[in-house]
């Protein structure tokens, strides 16, 4: 079975501008979520899709949304890009979305912020 | 109240040695907790997990063990190797409307050859 799967692995991008970010789930996994992991801060919560409804939604700024479509791919845009932005952006996929059930971890995009 | 905090922040063991790292919380209603390894370029991966209704669960060489009344938790790893060299986050999650895990900030481990 495919893993998770993001893309692109690697972005850079000037300040103001805006990036979308893909996300393409484990085959049969509902929920989707999105992380930013930085060296500082670890693994924070951006949000989490199922069945294409966002269920929950993390402490960051309305510069960051995303979006579920109807074969469990997930995108995540970031508007007004600003330098603290830059980070890894990690996509997870589960079967159900239950808290207890394992997340499976993309490999991330790197976004550069310039 | 919704925090995780991992200590230390880096590790370094030799060969064939213990690696631990420790975890606290402080909302009791935390009730699920893994703990996922990640190495270089890589996302991160569940490596196990315990609920608070068990003192210790071990799998291989990983051990979890976990104190409710002190709300701490911490991962060995015995018999350490160059292999285990990664990242290790816990995280804990609550059964509410929410459904969230929250991670910890991570810890870097280097087992040296």
């Amino acid at each position: 079975k495919a893993g998770v799967t993001q893309t692109p692995r690697y972005l850079i991008k000037t300040r103001g501008q805006q990036v979308t970010l893909s996300c393409s789930p484990i085959s049969g996994h509902r929920s989707v979520s999105w992380y930013q992991q930085t060296p500082g801060q670890g693994l924070q919560f951006l949000f989490e899709y199922f069945s294409e409804t966002q269920r929950n939604k993390g402490n960051f700024p309305g510069r960051f949304s995303g979006r579920q479509f109807s074969n469990s791919r997930s995108e995540m845009n970031v508007s007004t890009l600003e330098l603290g932005d830059s980070a890894l952006y990690l996509c997870a996929s589960s079967l159900s979305g239950r808290r207890d059930s394992p997340l499976h971890f993309g490999n991330g995009t790197r976004l550069t912020v310039t | 109240q919704q925090q995780v905090k991992q200590s230390p922040q880096s590790l370094i063991v030799q060969k064939g040695g213990i690696s631990i790292i420790n975890c606290a919380y402080e909302n009791t209603a935390f009730d699920y907790f893994p703990w996922y390894q990640q190495f270089p370029g890589k996302g991160p991966a569940l490596l196990i997990a315990i609920r608070p209704d068990v003192s210790e669960k071990k799998e291989g060489r990983f051990t979890i063990s976990f104190n409710k009344s002190a709300k701490q938790f911490s991962l060995h790893i015995m018999d350490s190797q160059p292999g285990d060299s990664a990242t290790y986050f816990c995280a804990a999650s609550i059964k509410n409307r929410d459904d969230k895990i929250i991670f910890g900030k991570g810890t870097r481990l280097h087992i040296l050859p």
